[in-house]
């Protein structure tokens, strides 16, 4: 079965810095890779999504992701954390013709002023 | 604008109570899900559904009932049978396996 490890479930930046959210999947065949922001109280919103066109995905909210096959790895990154990126992130992996996508347990961005 | 509905926002069930969580698409997809959500344990999947009259349970199903008797409808029922039912609870849907899921804004539900 399909495992998501997302690295610390709280994350500290300062407003300017460098965001760095690090997700890891156990699959040897590359999955569909997903990064979703949550607010709180609120649904999940899809941030990006890597499918096999481009290993640096582009997102929304001037959030990337790179997909690494040798790594098993997909870290989202933001150049300039701004204080509107406080929020719940979660990676999540689909195996290819699967409907059913793993969850990591989600990292807890908070931003310093 | 399309888009996932969920009411009511907060829900409150009493002892020996069954609730039934509502969740509207209109989105015109194939696959619903319904979520719970508690601190810190992430997105654990209660029931899915790939397409209308059918559905499937998920890794926590007990005390939890579903119907999809439309394709843009996907009620959750929390039985009196589900102990701990305290959570927030979200529902979602994607067009077919392998695309992101869009979500609702979640229903919140406490016990009286």
């Amino acid at each position: 079965a399909q495992s998501v490890t997302q690295l610390g479930s709280h994350v500290s930046v300062s407003e300017g810095a460098l965001v760095l959210l690090r997700c890891n999947y156990s699959s040897s065949v590359p999955p569909y890779l997903f990064w979703y922001v949550q607010y709180p109280n609120q649904g999940l919103q899809l941030l990006l999504k890597y499918t096999s066109a481009a290993t640096l995905v582009k997102g929304i909210n001037g959030f990337e992701a790179e997909f690494k096959k040798s790594e098993t790895s997909f870290h989202l990154t933001k150049p300039s954390a701004h204080m509107s990126d406080a929020a719940e992130y979660f990676c999540a992996v689909s195996d290819q013709g699967s409907y059913i996508p793993t969850f990591g347990r989600g990292t807890s961005l908070i931003v310093h002023p | 604008d399309g888009g996932i509905t969920q009411s009511p926002k907060y829900l409150f069930r009493k002892e020996g109570q069954n609730v039934t969580l509502s969740c509207e698409q209109n989105l015109n997809h194939d696959a619903m899900y319904w979520y719970r959500q508690d601190p810190g344990q992430g997105l654990r999947l209660i029931y899915y559904s790939q397409i209308v009259n059918d559905f499937q349970k998920g890794d926590i199903a007990e005390g939890y009932s579903v119907s999809r008797e439309k394709k843009e409808s996907f009620p959750l029922t929390v039985t009196s049978a589900q102990k701990n039912p305290t959570a927030f609870y979200l529902c979602a849907s994607s067009i077919t396996h392998n695309q992101p899921q869009h979500f609702g804004d979640g229903t919140r539900l406490s016990i009286l």
